[in-house]
């Protein structure tokens, strides 16, 4: 069964820094998502990344995925309060079954003036 | 229009009541899914319909009853549940290629919000 890390699971960061969140998995794949969740609510989706190499950025937000790597990153960039919320990373594996996405355990992002 | 709809927003039943959650999309999308998620966990799928078929039943108690009455609308109809069915369920839906494999993101829902007491 593929596997999804996504570390760190909590972050508390300052409002204007900048870090990064890791996701890695364990089997091929060439399409990895990229979900938030604020507390009680759905998952709203933030990217969409179909191929090795591939670089979305959107606001303060970018993403980018190495297949060969098995791993994916979402980089946060002068983060503000607005961006507090619970992201997900999730795998669709090579030759699943259609709709089977693996789930990473979701990073926490608390962000503080 | 990009929406998935479900219906109720929050729900609490007893464990011997019977319940419908519901959800609709208008994207000519042909795949949808029903998740489960508690609290502080990622979501865990349950059901997959292609084609208003289903095609994924991740081992879930017969307690819960998915149905596809057409390409547009997916039901989860919920007899006899434990405390433990508490959680918030989610709905997506995507579009299928032509191998029957999900072409690109998942759309989820708002969620219902269920509690079985």
């Amino acid at each position: 069964e593929l596997k999804v890390e996504q570390n760190p699971l909590f972050l508390s960061m300052q409002e204007g820094k900048n870090y990064t969140i890791y996701c890695n998995y364990s089997t091929t794949s060439d399409r990895l998502y990229w979900y938030r969740q604020d507390p009680g609510k759905s998952l709203e989706s933030l990217f969409v990344l179909l191929s090795n190499g591939a670089v979305k950025q959107e606001g303060r937000l970018m993403a980018s995925l190495d297949t060969k790597a098995r791993l994916s990153t979402l980089h946060i960039t002068a983060a503000v309060h607005d961006l507090s919320a619970t992201y997900f990373c999730a795998v669709d594996g090579r030759g699943s079954t259609l709709g089977r996405l693996y789930f990473g355990r979701g990073t926490q992002l608390t962000v503080w003036p | 229009d990009t929406e998935v709809t479900q219906t109720p927003k929050h729900l609490v039943m007893g464990m011997t009541n019977k319940k419908s959650l519901k959800c609709e999309q208008h994207m000519g999308h042909r795949a949808m899914y029903w998740y489960k998620q508690k609290a502080k966990k990622p979501p865990e799928l349950m059901f997959v319909y292609s084609y208003e078929k289903l095609s994924i039943n991740e081992s879930v108690p017969s307690r819960f009853s998915p149905e596809c009455p057409n390409s547009s609308l997916l039901n989860l109809h919920l007899h006899a549940l434990q405390p433990e069915d508490s959680a918030l369920y989610l709905c997506a839906s995507s579009q299928v290629g032509v191998g029957g494999w999900n072409t690109g993101e998942l759309f989820f829902g708002e969620g219902s919000r269920l509690t079985v007491l």
